[in-house]
Formats: C-alpha cells, sequence, structure tokens
C-alpha cells in the first residue's frame, strides 16, 4: 500500500522568501504525486501533477516540484512567496493497491507567511 | 464549468441520529471519492465508486457508514447512530477517470453533539 509523509507541521517564511516544502511517498511502482493547497473553509485545489516524463513540473501559482527517485520525494518549491500563500498543503500519492486505485494523502504542512 | 458541489455545506445532529451527505460531481466524471478530514490532519481515504460500483470501500470505519451513487452521478454518504467521534469535514472528490486528479468539494462539516 502507498503512503506518505510531509515531516514538516508548519513553516513559517518571510515574504518574496523563497519556500520548499517536503514530501516522501512509498509505493512499490511507479506513483502518480500531486500537490493540493487548501485554503481556510475551502476545499483542496490542485497546484500540480507529475505522472511521467521531466521530474521538474511547472503548477499553478509559480509552484513547481521535482520527482526524485532515489528519495522518494516530490518537494514543493516556490522561488518567492508571496502573502497569499498562506495556506495547509498537501501531497498525495496515486496508485494501484490490491486492483483498485486510490489517492492517499499526507497529513500536510500549514505555511504561514511574514509580511 | 461547475465544480464538485457537497450539500449541506454544514451540520450539527444530535448522538445516535442517522445523517445523509450529499455530492454532486462534476458532469463525465465517471470516479467519486469520499474523504473525511478531521482537524490538523490530511483528508483519509473513505470509499471510491468507478461508475454506480464501489470499487473500494475500504476506508469506511465501520458498519454505520454505507455510500451509494445509484445512476453514476450524484452520490450519497449516509452515517447511522451517529457518534460525537464522527465530528468532521467530510469531502467529496471526482475525477475524469482513474489516475487523473481529484477535483474536490468545499465539503460538509459535521458536528455530532
Amino acid at each position: 500500500a502507498q503512503s506518505v509523509t510531509q515531516p514538516d507541521i508548519h513553516i513559517t517564511v518571510s515574504e518574496g522568501a523563497s519556500l520548499e516544502l517536503r514530501c516522501n511517498y512509498s509505493y512499490g511502482a511507479t506513483p502518480y504525486l500531486f500537490w493540493y493547497v487548501q485554503s481556510p473553509g475551502q476545499g483542496l485545489q490542485l497546484l500540480l501533477k507529475y505522472f511521467s516524463g521531466d521530474t521538474l513540473v511547472q503548477g499553478i501559482k509559480g509552484f513547481e516540484a521535482e520527482f526524485k527517485r532515489s528519495q522518494s520525494s516530490f518537494n514543493l518549491r516556490k522561488p518567492s512567496v508571496h502573502w497569499s500563500d498562506a495556506a495547509e498543503y498537501f501531497c498525495a500519492v496515486g496508485g494501484d493497491t490490491s486492483g483498485t486505485y486510490k489517492y492517499i494523502f499526507g497529513t500536510g504542512t500549514r505555511l504561514k507567511v511574514l509580511a | 464549468g461547475a465544480g464538485v458541489s457537497q450539500t449541506p455545506s454544514n451540520k450539527v445532529t444530535e448522538k445516535g441520529k442517522y445523517v445523509e451527505l450529499r455530492c454532486d460531481p462534476i458532469s463525465g466524471h465517471t470516479a467519486l471519492y469520499w474523504y473525511r478530514q478531521s482537524l490538523g490532519q490530511g483528508p483519509e481515504f473513505l470509499i471510491y465508486f468507478q461508475g454506480t460500483g464501489a470499487a473500494d470501500d475500504s476506508g469506511l470505519p465501520n458498519d454505520r457508514f454505507f455510500a451509494v451513487r445509484p445512476e453514476g452521478s450524484v452520490s450519497t454518504l449516509k452515517i447511522q447512530r451517529t457518534e460525537r467521534g464522527d465530528s468532521a469535514v467530510y469531502l467529496c472528490a471526482s475525477s475524469l477517470a482513474i489516475r487523473s486528479p481529484l477535483h474536490f468539494g468545499n465539503g460538509t462539516r459535521l458536528t455530532v453533539t
């Protein structure tokens, strides 16, 4: 079965600083990987996805993520954070388990942005 | 176009009561998922449908939880004899097909008093 670990529960950065949110996954084959963002009172919005091909993927709102198979990681990055990026971020892995397909989410990283 | 719609947005019920939570997926999306999100946690998988059938219900916590999708579109999550521990946000998501990204609704916040 697949699993996802987001080691950082909370991260605080200053506006304009760079950001990296960590995600490690466990899955026996090539996974489908996703990052979602959740603002207070809102549903989850897809930031970006990795299925295959180029290991550096670009998403919305200036985010990117890099798939590193050797490290089982899919870290999310942004070169310059904006105050509106304050939210909770979830990494997810999709995969086939016992003949069915499921998406498993990490516990999330809450991002705080200082003015 | 219209996104995933969940109703009600909030539901307060007394312990022991029965509740139904509704999900209207994006038109044409064949896969539908239910998740539960407790405070400070990530979404926890409950069940997913491919068409009308439940392809995987391994995440349902116990037999008080049941979900249906009779015509392959709208789905209802049903909880019998609610308990205070059932209080959470219940999220619904749909996808165009298996292995496509999930599109989430805003959730139903269930509070059991």
